[in-house]
């Protein structure tokens, strides 16, 4: 089973409104740490936020936030006010603590398109 | 501070060659794992390593290797390519000892086309 599910494939959204990509994850570990990263078309991995599983609210970071919904399983990025430049793909990635190591599960991505 | 770095950034091989990418993560960061991304199977996890030890694995055949020196930077090897390497191999580093949840930042990868 995939342990994190992006339905989205693409989204796409006219400059300065909000957006919603989902992402729901799979996992037996009580603890666990839900990240956010973009990455536009030149390859790098640019991290945007954090969610840990114990955390009481959710995470905001300027125009990202991550609406976490614990009980289903889901940790959706809203991008409120979208530019041009958050054009990129977007994964959805889940790291399990009861392992130790540092290591990533990473969604299939959903690619972001804003027009102007 | 300096982010992570990765060289080369673009590489050409043939089927057969072996190519050795290199990663040097943030300042004070111990931990450095490498991922393979390509259209087909996505992002998928190929090692970590920490304080010069290989500490994770992912599911890839031996041809894959690596290594962490003791100033933590860190290569990793392909021996005898095939095509299906062709991918952009992105290294990550964390200051994560162990579990808990360090943020991975991740350099600009390294495009591999084997030809």
């Amino acid at each position: 089973a995939q342990k994190i599910t992006q339905t989205q494939p693409g989204m796409f959204v006219q400059e300065k409104e909000a957006v919603t990509l989902d992402c729901t994850y799979d996992t037996s570990d009580p603890s666990y740490g839900l990240f956010w990263y973009k990455q536009p078309s030149s390859g790098e991995m640019i991290f945007l936020i954090y969610q840990g599983s114990y955390d009481q609210q959710n995470a905001t970071e300027g125009r990202y936030s991550l609406n976490f919904q614990k009980a289903r399983k889901s940790a959706n990025l809203v991008i409120s006010a979208s530019q041009l430049g958050d054009s990129a793909m977007y994964f959805c990635a889940m790291r399990e603590v009861v392992t130790g190591y540092s290591t990533l599960t990473f969604g299939k991505g959903t690619m972001l398109l804003v027009s102007p | 501070k300096a982010g992570v770095t990765q060289t080369p950034r673009y590489l050409i091989k043939t089927r057969g060659q072996q190519v050795t990418l290199s990663c040097s993560p943030i300042s004070g960061h111990r931990s450095v794992s490498w991922y393979q991304q390509t259209p087909g199977q996505g992002l998928q996890f190929l090692f970590e390593y920490f304080s010069e030890t290989q500490r994770n694995k992912g599911n890839f055949p031996g041809r894959f290797s690596g290594r962490q020196f003791s100033n933590s930077r860190s290569e990793m090897n392909v021996s005898t390519l095939e095509l299906g390497d062709s991918a952009l191999y992105l290294c990550a580093s964390s200051s994560a000892a162990s579990g808990g949840g360090e943020t991975q930042y991740f350099g600009p990868g390294t495009r591999l086309l084997v030809l």
